[in-house]
């Protein structure tokens, strides 16, 4: 969607290895939001930010990390990927007046 | 607390049928309600939301949902599909806060 991107939209990593996916706006929100998308399960909040440096847990935050240096990225980070981590990512931020959300396109994570 | 229930997790239906996605939600405070869409290999789009008012609120490609507080019940429905409606229906619900929560998805397959 016009004003949020997601990198990389396609990543396979091995058991272990660190990975940080990035998202990136230029809506100049304050909140931002990482979900994690599964069969059976919908959107399950992972973390979310609410300003520089301002970050807080979601339903899901074992495992995953994340840092917001700028007002325009949110990067999401696993320690140590595990198979129980593959899934699709979606980053979100407030759509403007609706108090809904615009996602992005999506990483898809398979961790072998 | 809060959470969603989406009663079907896939709904077959014959082009030009009508279909209803059923969505019920469980919160002790008021709600904004949403419906998102998601077409294969994209994001969730916004397609209808309840913040208040009239209880029948209406997207503009057909679809309609209708707010029922007793039952706690928030429907989409469309009197007439079309295969370009195939795609993944989520529900969500959404307090005055940064929780967003997704019922599981509903998968509509519209077929010829």
């Amino acid at each position: 969607d016009a004003g949020i991107t997601q990198s990389p939209r396609h990543k396979v990593t091995e058991t272990g290895t660190p990975v940080t996916l990035r998202c990136h706006q230029t809506e100049n929100h304050r909140y931002m939001y990482w979900y994690r998308q599964d069969p059976g399960h919908g959107l399950r909040l992972i973390h979310y930010s609410y300003g520089v440096k301002d970050t807080d847990k979601g339903e899901v935050s074992d495992g995953y990390s994340v840092s917001r240096s700028k007002t325009e990225d949110f990067l999401l980070t696993l320690e140590s990927a595990t198979s129980s981590q593959t899934s699709v990512y979606f980053c979100a931020i407030p759509t403007g007046g609706s108090y809904g959300y615009t996602f992005g396109s999506g990483t898809r994570l398979t961790v072998v | 607390a809060q959470s969603v229930t989406q009663l079907d997790s896939q709904v077959p239906v014959f082009e030009e049928a009508p279909v209803e996605l059923r969505c019920n939600y469980s919160s002790s405070v008021s709600v904004y309600l949403f419906w998102y869409v998601q077409y294969p290999n994209q994001g969730l789009q916004l397609l209808l939301k309840y913040l208040s008012g009239s209880t029948l609120v209406e997207s503009i490609n057909g679809f309609e949902a209708e707010f029922n507080k007793s039952q706690t019940s928030f429907h989409l429905r469309k009197p007439s599909v079309h295969i370009s409606d195939t795609a993944e229906y989520f529900c969500a619900v959404r307090l005055n806060n940064n929780d967003m929560r997704f019922g599981a998805g509903t998968r509509l397959t519209v077929k010829p």
